[in-house]
């Protein structure tokens, strides 16, 4: 199946400072990444669609000043958390659609960084 | 609005017996898509079995199946001979199909299954 990475894993990092994640798709080209965040013991939640050569479409609710999406490449999304505080401490998720064909037009996930802010 | 609703947060299972998992959905679409996705410990969320609004037949994977029953607006997982590796988080989802420009998922809460030796 398709493949989706994360970079990095796990984060630490001081309050007030920004931590940039990356998502690849490895072997194909994902021209739509989405981001999630996930609490301890909670749901996925939508954070945003990252289109490849355009802006992010934000859901309700997120900060697009604070979580700067940029889909530089057809294989590349980051996720920057600006000035971080310790409520931003989650379990991030990118995934990726695989182009038209692919059945079901199932995303693939990344295997998540879990970020914590001190 | 939509909505997916899992009511189990958590299950158990004995090893080599079969569970399902449920889920309920609410949505005005003609057109959607239900998602079975399995979280372990590790993170990282896992495709299981897909079910398309205008499938006929109950779609199967291996040791998964979904129990669909569209009148009623429900989706249920059933796992057939429980392993300990299926001890896991399990969440139901739906894509919503707007005409291909975005593929956005809504996930329930979530079931976490213990398979007891």
């Amino acid at each position: 199946g398709a493949v989706v990475s994360q970079h990095p894993s796990r984060v630490i990092c001081k309050s007030g400072t920004s931590v940039k994640i990356e998502c690849r798709s490895l072997d194909f080209q994902a021209t739509t990444m989405f981001w999630y965040r996930q609490f301890p013991k909670q749901s996925l939640m939508l954070m945003a669609t990252s289109n490849e050569g355009s802006k992010a479409t934000y859901e309700q609710g997120v900060e697009k000043d604070k979580f700067l999406i940029n889909h530089a490449s057809l294989t590349l999304s980051t996720l920057t958390v600006t000035s971080a505080h310790p409520e931003d401490s989650s379990f991030y998720i990118c995934s990726a659609i695989r182009p038209p064909g692919a059945p079901y037009n199932e995303q693939f996930f990344g295997p998540g960084t879990r970020l914590t802010v001190l | 609005a939509q909505k997916i609703t899992q009511t189990q947060p958590g299950m158990f299972v004995q090893e080599k017996e079969a569970v399902t998992l449920d889920c309920t959905y609410d949505t005005s679409d003609q057109s959607y898509g239900l998602f079975w996705y399995k979280q372990p410990s590790s993170g990282e969320m896992i495709f299981l079995i897909y079910q398309g609004s205008y499938d006929e037949q109950n779609a199967t994977e291996g040791r998964y199946s979904l129990n669909f029953q569209k009148a009623r607006k429900s989706a249920n997982l059933v796992i057939s001979a429980s392993q300990l590796g299926d001890s896991a988080m399990y969440f139901c989802a739906m894509r919503r199909w707007d005409g291909g420009a975005t593929n956005k998922l809504i996930f329930g809460t979530g079931t976490l299954l213990a398979v007891q030796p």
